[in-house]
């Protein structure tokens, strides 16, 4: 079945300490992104790539890092978490670009106390 | 002002109406229309993609693009419980490979 897996699908932690979302996906897709949803807010892209070793900022990049080193695997890096990055995000994919069809993950609920 | 605009409702219909969400938007150089649909604890799917002006049918809906009012609309006919749904529309300029998402529009269609 052609899917987006994220994983942790929740999570609480604390202020300042490293955590990793991942996410992967078994279309071949050479785009991939991160965009966190909330209320009032939309969904707000945080990073995309467009292939391996392509990364580039979206709209709301600052606290986040990513990679791309294989083609189905595009982790969110949260090195220093604060309460203000408490927020449901979801990775998605898509063939050649953004425009096309994308397929999201079931999402990721954080909470950074 | 945010460049793409949603009532966020929630819009609550009786099973059998006619709905009609609505998205404004500002940036004239939005060319792709994209309407998306996110079930609860779900991340969203593609609904509806449109390029330019006009109308575009599919089944029980259709996607409608006015773009000298800048004004998005996605009608569903004969509403089911299975629509209810938030509803999130996505326009993208032909430049550049972002999509602009609207707040979305919470739909409940009653039994």
């Amino acid at each position: 079945e052609a899917q987006v897996t994220q994983n942790p699908r929740y999570l609480i932690t604390v202020t300042g300490k490293k955590l990793t979302v991942t996410c992967s996906q078994n279309m071949n897709h050479e785009y991939m992104s991160w965009y966190r949803q909330d209320p009032g807010l939309g969904l707000r892209q945080i990073y995309y790539s467009m292939n391996v070793e392509v990364t580039d900022k979206g709209d709301v990049p600052e606290g986040y890092k990513v990679s791309r080193k294989e083609k189905r695997n595009f982790p969110l890096i949260l090195e220093s978490p604060s309460p203000n990055q408490t927020s449901l995000y979801f990775c998605a994919s898509s063939f050649g670009g953004e425009a096309q069809p994308q397929h999201f993950g079931d999402g990721t609920r954080l909470s950074i106390l | 002002q945010k460049e793409v605009e949603q009532d966020p409702g929630p819009l609550s219909v009786p099973e059998g109406a006619i709905v009609s969400l609505n998205c404004t938007y500002s940036n004239s150089a939005f060319q792709y229309f994209m309407w998306y649909r996110q079930y609860s604890r779900k991340g969203p799917e593609l609904l509806m993609y449109t390029y330019s002006s006009g109308n575009k049918e599919d089944g029980r809906f259709t996607a409608q693009v006015d773009k000298s009012s800048k004004y998005i609309s996605l009608f569903i006919r004969d509403s089911q419980p299975s629509d209810s749904a938030t509803y999130l529309c996505a326009p993208r300029s032909n430049a550049g490979n972002m999509l602009t998402f609207g707040g979305g529009t919470r739909l409940m269609v009653k039994p």
